[in-house]
């Protein structure tokens, strides 16, 4: 799987957008970005994720680059509750097979009122 | 909303005991997965599972552990003497297919003293 690079932290005032960047420069063409996150020792949260064009559901939107190489994950309006490690993940996508997911250390993104 | 259950939430444990986890994947589910994350330190891939057969396996994966579907819905890691070294967060997660996205459970911390 390509590898990531992410900011280590980042901080967000309640209310605001935040937006996390990722770098994934080596991603292949079956390869979709994934984005989980960690609160506190709970088990990884599924967010969001996308293979080319832009996504949006309840929790988060992503936006990835035309070229692929790196993506965004944008929480709208975060909250003290969006505290977390926020892990961006490459992974491949093969019919069939089950693929594994490899965490990196992630950004942890810290709300602050 | 279905989510993937593991019991117990905490176990403590002799070192060189065996020790059994469990999980409840999502009942539509047909790909399982445990992870585990030592304190303070990544999330792992440990080993994926479908069809009745392991599908993959990390370097941590040795003979000391085992998985099984015992039933049509329980999901088991068996680690059989358990080390010191052991003592994690583990998590089971699960897919409807293995390009899809895995929902975690809530973890089992395992303490071996």
């Amino acid at each position: 799987d390509a590898k990531t690079t992410q900011p280590t932290s980042m901080d967000c005032a309640e209310g605001r957008a935040a937006n996390l960047p990722c770098n994934h420069s080596t991603i292949s063409g079956n390869e979709y970005v994934y984005w989980y996150r960690q609160i506190h020792s709970q088990g990884p949260q599924y967010i969001i994720h996308g293979l080319k064009n832009n996504e949006t559901n309840e929790m988060a939107s992503l936006i990835i680059t035309e070229d692929r190489k790196s993506s965004t994950l944008i929480l709208p309006h975060a909250t003290l509750r969006d505290t977390a490690v926020y892990y961006c993940i490459v992974r491949v996508s093969i019919t069939g097979t089950a693929s594994k997911l490899t965490f990196g250390t992630g950004t942890r993104l810290q709300v602050t009122l | 909303e279905p989510e993937v259950t593991q019991t117990p939430s905490h176990q403590v444990t002799q070192m060189g005991q065996e020790v059994i986890l469990r999980c409840v994947p999502i009942s539509n589910h047909l790909y399982f997965y445990w992870y585990r994350q030592i304190l303070g330190q990544k999330v792992e891939f440990l080993v994926s599972f479908y069809n009745n057969e392991i599908s993959e396996k990390s370097e941590i994966f040795d003979d000391q552990f085992s998985v099984e579907r015992p039933d049509g819905s329980n999901f088991t890691l068996k680690i059989r003497s358990t080390k010191l070294e052991d003592s994690a967060m583990y998590f089971c997660a699960s897919s409807v297919r293995g390009n899809t996205e895995a929902f975690f459970g809530q973890g089992t911390r395992l303490t071996v003293v």
